[in-house]
């Protein structure tokens, strides 16, 4: 029974370029939640989606960043014309319903470096 | 104030100790409560979850909520070298999307 599958797990950009972040959840799981960790600080929420739905993304930023999770294939973060700042650890994590009391098990994370 | 505060540490324990992580969040409609420990480089791992007031323990864990305090905490008996790590608090979102608030994390030494 293979965790939550994150891919690539390190991705380096040039200023300017795209960004994309890829989510597979667990087998079973049709919940996809999405994490920054910057360096030296806590995890941030970013954005929740079911299948095909955004459910909550009160934690992205206005611009240049996106997600879905599409009915076939995995969830995508991506962001557009990555800044210096976006280096960070985005942790993608996944459960089985959504609601109070829900355990979320992470995947081991995507390594942005923006040059 | 933070949503979710914990004391980032390092908290030092000797081998065999018990190590003591505290936690405070400041909505009184959170409902449950995460432990993730995180070893550096990796990612968060799920190791204690409670959602009702007192004691809940698992193996050399035990985890202790007080909502009335708002305060949730977690005990590592018999520590040994393989805990030092980060220690991550987590409060379910109050909105109950699923949503987690994360404290900034205690790191533990413990020290053969």
């Amino acid at each position: 029974n293979a965790g939550v599958m994150q891919n690539p797990r390190h991705l380096v950009r040039r200023r300017g370029q795209e960004a994309r972040l890829r989510c597979s959840p667990m087998k079973g799981h049709s919940h996809v939640y999405w994490y920054r960790q910057l360096p030296e600080e806590g995890l941030k929420f970013m954005v929740y989606l079911q299948k095909e739905n955004i459910i909550d993304e009160s934690g992205m930023p206005k611009e240049r960043f996106s997600a879905e999770f599409p009915k076939e294939g995995p969830s995508i973060l991506r962001i557009q014309q990555v800044v210096r700042g976006d280096s960070a650890a985005y942790f993608c994590a996944s459960s089985v319903n959504g609601g109070s009391g829900t355990e979320a098990f992470f995947g081991q994370g995507t390594r942005l470096t923006v040059v | 104030q933070k949503e979710v505060e914990q004391n980032s540490g390092p908290l030092s324990v000797p081998e065999g100790a018990i190590a003591s992580l505290n936690c405070t969040y400041s909505d009184r409609g959170s409902q449950s409560f995460f432990w993730y420990r995180q070893y550096s480089g990796k990612s968060p791992e799920l190791i204690m979850f409670i959602y009702s007031n007192g004691d809940k323990e698992d193996g050399r864990f035990t985890a202790q909520l007080n909502k009335a305090s708002q305060y949730v905490s977690l005990l590592i008996r018999d520590s040994q070298p393989s805990d030092s790590a980060t220690y991550l608090c987590a409060v379910n979102s109050p909105s109950n999307t699923g949503k987690l608030i994360f404290g900034q994390g205690t790191t533990l030494q413990v020290k053969p």
